[in-house]
């Protein structure tokens, strides 16, 4: 059984740039969820993606947005980066999605640093 | 809306010590609750969950967490630590009518001295 993977490992962008993190969820795993998790803090939810469709979206601007392909793969797109930006991006997959939960399993993330 | 509250942010144990960490939740309803871990360099892993029955569940490594829906609360508990368990520990809160929402605690940082 293959885990939640995820690419880049770290990422360096300087402000306005725009940046795509990649996730690739465990196997037989159909729901994609996104987290942000600044420093000294633990993860904010994103949003969830549920059969290439979002599912549930957190307090993020629209300049956060996604992607979820039939394989269930799934992209995080930022457009016009902000130093506040900076954090560790965290994939999670799980079996459920719509309005059934499940456990999340989590990827080892992506460490983005804007300059 | 769901929320998280750790209580301890910094928590320092000699081996063999007893561990207890504090997890508030704020909810309307029905909540499925989760303990994570994450080791030095190491992603997000699941230690135990509760979603119905038994309201003291076992995890991983010796962990254990009881559910008190009086007091909105999802302590973890590990009678004896060893130096492999530090880590930061956070709790997560995925409220029944939420979605497949997880909404963590800032967490707890996790020090134990050999």
């Amino acid at each position: 059984e293959t885990g939640v993977t995820q690419s880049p490992t770290h990422l360096i962008k300087t402000r306005g740039q725009q940046v795509t993190l990649r996730c690739s969820s465990q196997s037989g795993h159909n729901t994609v969820s996104w987290y942000q998790q600044a420093l000294g803090q633990g993860p904010q939810f994103i949003f969830q993606y549920y059969r290439e469709e979002e599912n549930g979206r957190g307090n993020f601007p629209p300049r956060f947005s996604g992607l979820q392909f039939p394989n269930y793969s799934s992209e995080l797109n930022v457009n016009a980066l902000e130093l506040d930006d900076s954090a560790l991006y965290l994939c999670a997959s799980s079996l459920a999605g719509g309005r059934s939960t499940d456990t999340q399993y989590f990827g080892p993330g992506t460490r983005l640093t804007v300059l | 809306a769901q929320s998280v509250s750790q209580h301890n942010h910094h928590v320092i144990l000699s081996e063999a010590a007893s561990l207890e960490l504090g997890c508030n939740y704020s909810y309307g309803g029905t909540v499925n609750l989760f303990w994570y871990v994450q080791y030095p360099g190491q992603h997000l892993q699941l230690l135990l969950k509760y979603f119905s029955g038994d309201p003291l569940v076992k995890g991983i490594k010796g962990f254990e967490a009881e559910f008190i829906k009086s007091k909105f609360s999802f302590n973890l508990r590990k009678p004896s630590v060893q130096w492999s368990d530090t880590a930061e520990y956070f709790c997560a809160v995925n409220g029944y009518d939420a979605g497949n929402m997880l909404t963590f605690g800032g967490g707890t940082r996790l020090m134990v001295k050999p």
